[in-house]
């Protein structure tokens, strides 16, 4: 079965620190892969998706940047933190135009 | 636009029914789902509905579709305090990888 895993679950930095978010996917191959941003009380911002290893689509231009180092790891990142960067980070896979699954999400205060 | 709608808040006495609503913005979307979210956690994919069918019941969730309208809403029977959480929908759109997801609704039942 396939399972999706980020880390860490919980994240304090302080602003100007670097960031970086792992999320790995068990189970399935050639998985495309998202990241989210759900700011509190508010819906989901897709911020990049990976339809392959290396191949990175941005929706929103900001100070985060994805990299997809391996088929299934996924690494959302930054060089300095803002306050706007606080909120609950939200990896998913879909195998083609199926549905997404999504992972536990990771809670990020930039402080 | 891409928004796609629905309402903030939704409250309910337990054992009546929810219905949630959502109004997407492309004729052309292919796919529509309805994702849980409970508190500090991911979203669950609960059902979903392909754009060519009005109605897909699955227990006590009832999905119905309204192509004409772009309106799709979820219908969840003898509502428990379990299902207390956050519900998402999301479309999906031909020819790209994204999802395309509401606002959320924050439903809440009330014993």
């Amino acid at each position: 079965s396939q399972t999706i895993h980020q880390w860490p679950a919980t994240l304090v930095q302080p602003v100007g620190s670097p960031l970086s978010l792992e999320c790995t996917v068990e189970g399935t191959s050639n998985p495309n892969l998202y990241w989210y941003r759900q700011a509190a009380g508010r819906g989901l911002q897709l911020l990049f998706y990976s339809v392959g290893i290396g191949q990175i689509s941005s929706e929103v231009p900001q100070n985060l940047s994805a990299s997809r180092p391996q088929d299934r790891q996924f690494i959302l990142s930054s060089k300095k933190l803002l306050l706007s960067d606080s909120g609950f980070y939200l990896c998913a896979w879909s195998v083609r135009y199926n549905e997404q699954f999504f992972g536990p999400g990771t809670r990020l205060t930039v402080l | 636009g891409e928004d796609v709608e629905q309402s903030l808040f939704l409250s309910v006495r337990e054992g009546d029914s929810s219905v949630i609503n959502c109004t997407y913005t492309d004729s052309s979307s292919t796919y529509l789902y309805w994702y849980k979210q409970e508190p500090g956690a991911g979203l669950q994919l609960l059902t979903y509905i392909f754009s060519n069918m009005d109605m897909k019941q699955d227990q006590r969730l009832t999905v119905l579709l309204n192509k004409k309208d772009k309106h799709l809403s979820l219908r969840i029977a003898d509502t428990q305090t379990g299902d207390s959480a956050i519900y998402f929908c999301a479309e999906t759109r031909p020819g790209t990888y994204k999802y395309i997801f509401g606002t959320g609704t924050r439903l809440k039942v009330l014993a």
